[in-house]
């Protein structure tokens, strides 16, 4: 079973600087299959990123993902007041279970 | 544009049943694996089933194998998770999501609003 491991649990930044979220997989991830998501208070979650590095649909290019193997990354080049989120990364592919998230980053104002 | 709809969440004894409803529309239902997810008060994301855009295959989370059942009817652009036997722990807020392609294997996007269970006697 992979285990998604995210680091910090908690980044404490203002808005316009540089946000580097890592999430590490205790077995190695194909590229294609790892995510990213964004949850706000009260809403749904949302997908920004897949396969390790492609943006969804209407996600802003501040938003870039990296990484392959075990070590993925997600940054936000300059931090707007709507990304004040908590972020979760998924791998999914893997059998068993067939998706796994991470037990997230919480992103908050400085 | 693509929707889901969640309904049939309430409060349920555990050891009872409760029947959760996703309405889809905007997409062609049939082409796309379908998954729930849930998520306890205050809690991190956990992914409970999956199903094949066929219903053919279906998946689940050990926490749920053997008491809850995915299915869908394409004729009705709608997923279904039947609960059975729940426990406390199974207490969440309910999210149906649409797979990336017929195939299991792929990310959710996107996800409905989410229907609430709550388990208590």
């Amino acid at each position: 079973e992979i285990v998604l491991t995210q680091s910090p649990g908690t980044l404490s930044l203002s808005p316009g600087e540089r946000a580097t979220l890592s999430c590490r997989a205790s077995q190695s991830v194909s590229s294609s299959y790892l995510g990213w998501y964004q949850q706000k208070p009260g809403q749904a979650p949302r997908l920004l990123i897949y396969g390790a590095s492609k943006r969804a649909t209407g996600t802003p290019d501040r938003f870039s993902g990296s990484g392959s193997g075990t070590d993925f990354t997600l940054t936000i080049s300059r931090l707007e007041p709507e990304d004040f989120a908590v972020y979760y990364c998924q791998q999914y592919g893997s059998s068993p279970p067939l998706f796994t998230f991470g037990p997230g980053t919480k992103v908050d104002i400085k | 544009e693509v929707q889901l709809l969640e309904s049939g969440g309430g409060l349920v004894q555990p050891g009872g049943s409760l029947r959760l409803s996703c309405v889809t529309s905007g997409f062609t239902f049939s082409n796309y694996a379908m998954s729930w997810v849930r998520q306890a008060p205050g809690k991190g994301l956990e992914w409970v089933s999956t199903l094949t855009g066929s219903g053919d295959n279906t998946y689940y989370a050990d926490s749920v194998k053997g008491r809850f059942t995915i299915s869908r009817d394409n004729s009705k652009n709608t997923l279904y998770l039947q609960m059975n036997s729940p426990r406390a722990e199974d207490t969440a807020l309910y999210y149906c999501a649409k797979g990336g392609s017929f195939f299991p294997y792929s990310w959710f996007d996107p996800w409905g609003q989410g229907t609430l269970v709550t388990v208590s006697s």
